[in-house]
């Protein structure tokens, strides 16, 4: 079983749906979440970075961690076709070290 | 603009012929970092160095080697290619060891034939 599970999609949504984007980990020890987008051939780049559980909003996007199911989740509101990209989500145990585990990705694709 | 580039974009070799890939930071982060991205797949740490301190993961195939001549570049050796070292290899930059302060390049894509 992989440390973090994500749902690889590819989900497509029509322009200005809401979309849900989630994953699942099994090390109770991680406490350091992120949220990385991904465009074609580009590297990731940080969406969103919470710690604990909670809710984090930022813009169109809200970050939720809740750390009793082991289960997080990024949720972009209007969704643009600009928003077609792959998201990772990407966690730790330690704020100081280097160790990020990845899920795999979703691919999202927003329709016009 | 600041940023973390990667040279070249695209390289293909010849199964077992050896490979350099290169990666440049204008950040001036002292730490920078090799992943390994195959299609589909999460990224996965091979090393990084803090400074000159080389930091190898456990897991990284003996094939895989890097060099960091000076603050602003590091390079990925793969000695003797195989077929499934084919993947993205992004180069990553931070100021320190936190883990939300990685900025990515935008990746060399490897093929081996």
């Amino acid at each position: 079983q992989k440390e973090v599970e994500q749902d690889p999609g590819p989900l497509s949504v029509p322009e200005g749906a809401i979309v849900s984007l989630n994953c699942t980990y099994s090390n109770s020890a991680f406490q350091y979440f992120m949220w990385y987008r991904q465009y074609s051939r580009k590297g990731p780049e940080l969406l969103m970075y919470t710690y604990s559980s909670g809710n984090k909003e930022d813009g169109r996007f809200t970050a939720q961690v809740d750390k009793s199911s082991k289960y997080i989740s990024l949720f972009i509101r209007d969704s643009q076709p600009s928003d077609s990209a792959t998201y990772l989500c990407a966690m730790s145990a330690s704020n100081a070290g280097n160790m990020l585990t990845f899920g795999g990705g979703t691919r999202l694709m927003v329709k016009p | 603009d600041a940023m973390v580039i990667q040279n070249p974009r695209y390289q293909v070799t010849q199964f077992g012929k050896p490979v350099t890939l290169s990666c440049s930071q204008t950040l001036n982060h002292n730490v920078m970092y090799w992943y390994q991205q195959k299609s589909s797949q999460a990224p996965k740490l091979l090393f990084h160095y803090y400074d000159k301190d080389f930091n190898n993961e456990a897991d990284t195939p003996d094939n895989f080697q890097s060099r960091r001549p000076n603050t602003s570049f590091c390079f990925l050796d793969i000695r003797s290619p195989g077929l499934g070292d084919a993947a993205m290899y992004l180069c990553a930059t931070s100021r320190g060891l936190a883990v939300n302060e990685q900025f990515f390049g935008p990746g060399t894509r490897l093929t081996v034939l």
